[in-house]
């Protein structure tokens, strides 16, 4: 699986938006980005993926460059509770083939603090 | 959907003492079960994968004798630690993937187990 890069830490108002990045200049054509979040003493929680296009749910948005090699993760709206380690995970799609069942190998992520 | 319970969520055992940690996908099939530990301040490290009905394949540097997984079933994996000592005081979690009719995304992690080695 590709290898990420993400800043250590990064500050947020409340209310604002949060924008993560996440570079993975060495993605493959069939590896999908995905975002975990941790918050402290709680086991990570899925929060988006992405193969090339824009995505975006109810907890976020996801924009990926079109060269794919690089990412952002973005909070619209970021609140106290959005306090936590992001991981930007790059791997083949988890149903992929059928019969692949690989492992989500987890960097350091980036420690996201919202602050009143 | 998609809810993964661990058990117990904390330990503090003897040292030299086993313990045995619970991993059950609620409400789906998990062909596929990971465990992680967690030491203070740094990122989740994977410690093994198990597949149900077969032997776990472990990561490099983890001891097998020491960190024993079961699978038996589609919806349970536990991870025994044996002979616990200090060192192995860590936060455990485990990861469980739907099978290969899931969604894309299905890997749900359990809340995770602080064990305390005294």
């Amino acid at each position: 699986d590709a290898k990420t890069t993400q800043p250590t830490s990064m500050d947020c108002a409340e209310g604002r938006a949060a924008n993560l990045p996440c570079n993975h200049s060495t993605i493959s054509g069939n590896e999908y980005v995905y975002w975990y979040r941790q918050i402290h003493s709680q086991g990570p929680q899925y929060i988006i993926h992405g193969l090339k296009n824009n995505e975006t749910n109810e907890m976020a948005s996801l924009i990926i460059t079109e060269d794919r090699k690089s990412s952002t993760l973005i909070l619209p709206h970021a609140t106290l509770r959005d306090t936590a380690v992001y991981y930007c995970i790059v791997r083949v799609a988890s149903n992929a083939g059928g019969t692949s069942y690989g492992k989500l190998t987890f960097g350091q992520g980036t420690i996201l603090t919202v602050h009143p | 959907g998609a809810v993964v319970s661990q058990h117990p969520s904390w330990v503090i055992c003897k040292s030299g003492t086993s313990v045995k940690i619970e991993c059950r996908s609620l409400d789906f099939q998990a062909t596929t079960m990971f465990w992680y530990r967690q030491f203070p301040k740094q990122s989740l490290m994977l410690m093994a994968t198990s597949n149900e009905g077969s032997k776990a394949t472990y990561e490099q540097g983890v001891e097998k004798d020491k960190f024993l997984i079961n699978h038996a079933s589609l919806t349970l994996s536990t991870l025994t630690v044996t002979s616990a000592h200090p060192e192995d005081s860590s936060f455990y979690i485990c990861s469980a993937r739907r099978g290969k009719t899931g969604s894309v995304y299905g890997y749900t992690f359990g809340s995770g187990t602080r064990l305390t080695v005294v």
